[in-house]
């Protein structure tokens, strides 16, 4: 079945960096577009970044632009997110999730448990 | 970027009775490019309705998606226990996609 799971997460340091990773298994990676979304806690859902099957296509919500960077590896079946120059207020769950489609223009439709990043000095 | 609204922000209803969820857009959403999730505490969210009104894999049939445009609506026919949650929408027609803020689902 399809199974995504996160890594990387932790307790950082405001200005610090992170590169979070998703592993997947299940089903052919390099077919699909996926996401980050995150939630901070008690809040609701924000999509931070997403990639086309190839990579050759990427967005990013605003309030990241610039400072996060999501990229993959076809070859490692592995999705990633850089977090640069962090902020308290990126403080949240990152969820990996993937899309029903290869491209950019498809919805959140399996997620992975999440992985935590804690910005705190 | 298209900001989607939804109402009420809590609802509360007992077991058995039908629940409305509505998730508004501040423009057209295209191909009716809307997805609906259920959030229970402490889990993921999981997909319950993509494309506005199709099922997702394993989802029960008192769920159900409708609308078009800029108005869509999850009906949950008659709740049962688990499924007091948090529900939110998400539209993927115009990337990077955007979520609704979230409708609680509570027992009164």
């Amino acid at each position: 079945q399809v199974q995504l799971v996160e890594s990387g997460g932790g307790v950082v340091q405001p200005g610090k960096s992170l590169r979070l990773s998703c592993a997947v298994s299940g089903f052919t990676f390099r077919n699909y577009a996926f996401h980050w979304v995150r939630q901070a806690p008690g809040k609701g859902l924000e999509l931070v970044a997403v990639i086309s099957y190839d990579g050759s296509n990427t967005y990013y919500a605003d309030s990241v632009k610039g400072r996060f960077t999501i990229s993959r590896d076809n070859s490692r079946n592995t999705l990633y997110l850089q977090v640069n120059s962090l902020r308290v207020e990126d403080t949240a769950v990152y969820y990996c999730t993937r899309g029903g489609t290869s491209d950019v223009a498809t919805g959140s439709f399996h997620w992975g448990q999440g992985t935590l990043v804690t910005v705190s000095s | 970027e298209i900001v989607l609204t939804q109402s009420p922000g809590t609802l509360s209803l007992s077991p058995g009775e039908r629940a409305t969820l509505s998730c508004r857009a501040s423009q057209s959403v295209s191909d009716s490019s809307l997805a609906w999730f259920q959030q229970r505490p402490g889990q993921a969210p999981r997909l319950l309705i993509y494309g506005a009104s199709n099922w997702a894999t394993g989802i029960p049939d008192r769920f159900s998606g409708s609308g078009s445009g800029t108005d869509f609506t999850l009906t949950i026919s008659r709740l049962e226990p688990e499924d007091f949650a948090v529900y939110y929408c998400q539209q993927y027609g115009s990337p990077p996609g955007t979520f609704g803020q979230g409708t609680k689902v509570e027992i009164k």
